[in-house]
């Protein structure tokens, strides 16, 4: 089955500085990877996705590489705000079984 | 405008005591999702609702059951809670399956004392 790997588990930085996250699945026949964003006891809530037709999307701030090859896809956000403070979750879906599989979340910190 | 509502929003109950929380949707979506969420960990499907056909994952405790009566609501039934059950219960919908965006419910913290 699907198994998703994500780094760092958490990661500090200063305002205004980009910060990456980065996924690596293990069942190529995946096909979709959402990015989902969960404030402190809030619900996760979807910021970008990106389909295995395509190499990279942005949006804003938020930008998203996929890399079929190697199995890997990164977020990257630009500009970091406190407001960006938050644990990030990605996924990956496979065609066999059709499962969301989430990776263990990066909690990510900007200091103003 | 809330369009995935569960309720309550925190539950506490004994051990052994049977406690059911609820989840309905405004979305007319035709998946619905219950996901685990422990502390400091990623949500961990329970089972899920594809129209009225439910799916069970494997590692889900007989425990847990769910009923879902109509396209908007969809019930977890924790029928003897244990403390390990104690966690944050996500419900999440979906228009087309897992390949669309999860629209999730603001949680239900659940305690188990």
């Amino acid at each position: 089955g699907e198994n998703v790997e994500q780094h760092p588990s958490t990661l500090s930085v200063q305002e205004g500085d980009s910060a990456v996250i980065k996924c690596t699945y293990s069942d190529s026949a995946s096909n979709y990877f959402p990015w989902y964003k969960q404030e402190l006891g809030k619900r996760p809530q979807l910021i970008i996705d990106i389909r295995s037709n395509v190499g990279e999307k942005k949006d804003q701030r938020i930008a998203v590489t996929l890399n079929k090859t190697a199995k890997h896809f990164s977020l990257h956000i630009t500009e970091t705000q406190p407001e960006d403070s938050a644990v990030y979750f990605c996924a990956a879906v496979a065609d066999q079984g059709g499962k969301l599989i989430f990776g263990q979340g990066t909690e990510l910190s900007v200091k103003p | 405008d809330a369009m995935v509502i569960q309720n309550p929003r925190y539950q506490v109950t004994q051990f052994g005591k049977p406690v059911t929380l609820s989840c309905s949707q405004t979305l007319n979506h035709n998946v619905m999702y219950w996901y685990q969420q422990k502390s400091s960990q990623a949500p961990k499907l329970l089972f899920h609702y594809y129209d009225k056909d439910f799916n069970n994952e494997a590692d889900t405790p007989d425990n847990f059951q769910s009923r879902r009566p109509n396209t908007s609501f969809c019930f977890l039934d924790i029928r003897s809670p244990g403390l390990g059950d104690a966690a944050m219960y996500l419900c999440a919908t979906s228009s087309r399956g897992v390949r669309a965006p999860l629209h999730f419910g603001n949680g239900t913290r659940l305690t188990v004392t």
